[in-house]
């Protein structure tokens, strides 16, 4: 039972076109993320919802809209794809923890969605 | 605002040998830091954290951290290395009351029998 999936795993697609990744999690998370992991591996976060509301937003192109129809799931839809668009996504989820103890004090990561923009 | 720096993009021991991975970071607030690990192919997992509390913190897999403040450094190490360490691994840090994490670049761990 995987506790975050997203799928595709790989997805390989002409510039231009719009595509749309799926991640859900079964862990009972309220918060839900997605980060852009470049060809260096440097991980960077895009969005972050909680409780179905948009809590990150960094500075990602409009092209990018991601969607939560509920807590356990948060997808990513990509318009007009661009060649930089190409990378891996990982969806993540963990509770939000305010407080001392803080937020993402564990972050549980899909396995990833190797995208290729050609 | 926050970062995390770590020094060498790859490191390479022999099995058996210690694991030394470096992290520094830079907070005007009292941070709480992570390190994840990344296996081939794979999402990240969290290897251990530092919040509050005993500085010298242990996580999975015999890995541990110490938080140094006067350094500014939180370096992952391991006594012995195994083959199944080889991954990619990230430091990060969150600030208190937050929702986000600044990952480092990743140090690639090969492991040489």
């Amino acid at each position: 039972d995987t506790a975050v999936s997203q799928t595709p795993k790989y997805l390989v697609t002409q510039m231009g076109n719009d595509k749309s990744i799926k991640c859900e999690q079964n862990l009972g998370h309220d918060t839900m993320y997605w980060y852009k992991q470049d060809s260096k591996k440097f991980l960077k976060i895009m969005f972050s919802y909680n409780n179905k509301e948009l809590i990150i937003n960094e500075t990602v192109p409009n092209r990018f809209s991601p969607k939560s129809p509920d807590k356990a799931h948060l997808n990513l839809h990509i318009n007009s794809l661009e060649l930089g668009d190409s990378a891996v996504y990982f969806c993540a989820s963990s509770h939000y923890l305010g407080g001392v103890e803080g937020a993402n004090e564990k972050l549980f990561f899909g396995s990833g969605t190797q995208l290729s923009v050609l | 605002a926050q970062s995390v720096t770590q020094l060498g993009s790859h490191v390479s021991v022999s099995e058996g040998a210690l694991v030394l991975l470096r992290c520094n970071y830079s907070s005007s607030v009292p941070p709480y830091l992570f390190w994840y690990v990344q296996y081939p192919n794979q999402g990240l997992q969290l290897l251990l954290k530092y919040t509050t509390g005993a500085t010298l913190v242990k996580g999975i897999n015999g890995f541990e951290a110490e938080f140094k403040k006067s350094e500014t450094s939180f370096h992952l190490t391991k006594p012995s290395a195994h083959m199944s360490d080889a991954a990619e691994y990230f430091c990060a840090v969150t600030v208190y009351n937050t929702d986000k994490l600044i990952f480092g670049t990743g140090t690639r761990l090969q492991v040489f029998p």
